[in-house]
């Protein structure tokens, strides 16, 4: 079926050390992901995204990493911040060009001083 | 955040009322839609209008009434809620319905009594 998992769902981490987010997702036809960040009182902003033929994609101190073979998908944040605190979720595109996307529980970062 | 913007940010409405949420953004996009977050659960999709047609409709009680006059506008008539119905209500928009990343707005926090 269609479902987006989040292995956890609070990651609590040091400021300064580096965070990693995990998420599995189920369908295998699946081509575009995106990661997004919520904050307290405000809609999901989009971090970065990354296509079913790359593994691997780099933004600004956040990388996100694809395995499609055990379809799975990773955010990593270097040198976390306190800034960083928000829920995140993982959403895969099914359904092809016009396709919807479908989010998963998400995962709340607390980022400790 | 000032791309999407929706209106009333909180809203407390009673069984018997009638009252509408609003979304405009100012992203020149084609796609808008409506998405519902409950507490510990993923964003729920609820409407997709593609050019100002609905081309989604993921099973929602027609107590939830979509509108879309135009690309820049969308709307959620609310008619007969039940407590069951409070959430974040968030509004949404890409350049088209599958085209890259989702905006989202700030949300409209609705509280069913």
């Amino acid at each position: 079926g269609e479902s987006v998992g989040l292995h956890l769902p609070t990651l609590s981490v040091q400021e300064g050390d580096n965070s990693i987010i995990n998420c599995a997702y189920s369908n295998s036809a699946s081509d575009y992901f995106i990661w997004y960040k919520q904050e307290s009182g405000k809609g999901p902003q989009f971090i970065i995204d990354i296509r079913s033929n790359m593994d691997k994609r780099q933004g600004q101190r956040v990388t996100v990493l694809l395995n499609k073979t055990v379809k799975h998908l990773s955010l990593q944040i270097a040198a976390t911040q306190p800034g960083d605190s928000a829920v995140y979720f993982c959403a895969e595109k099914v359904g092809g060009n016009t396709g919807k996307l479908i989010f998963g529980q998400g995962t709340t970062l607390q980022v400790k001083p | 955040e000032t791309g999407v913007t929706q209106t009333p940010r909180h809203l407390v409405m009673g069984m018997t009322n009638k009252k509408s949420l609003k979304c405009e953004q100012h992203l020149g996009h084609n796609a808008m839609y409506w998405y519902k977050q409950s507490a510990k659960k993923p964003l729920e999709l609820m409407f997709v209008y593609n050019f100002k047609e609905q081309t989604e409709n993921n099973s929602v009680p027609s107590r939830f009434s979509p509108e879309c006059p135009n690309s820049s506008h969308l709307f959620l008539h609310l008619h007969t809620l039940q407590p069951e119905d409070s959430a974040l209500y968030l509004c949404a928009s890409s350049h088209g319905q599958g085209v890259g990343e989702q905006y989202f707005g700030p949300g409209t926090r609705l509280t069913v009594t």
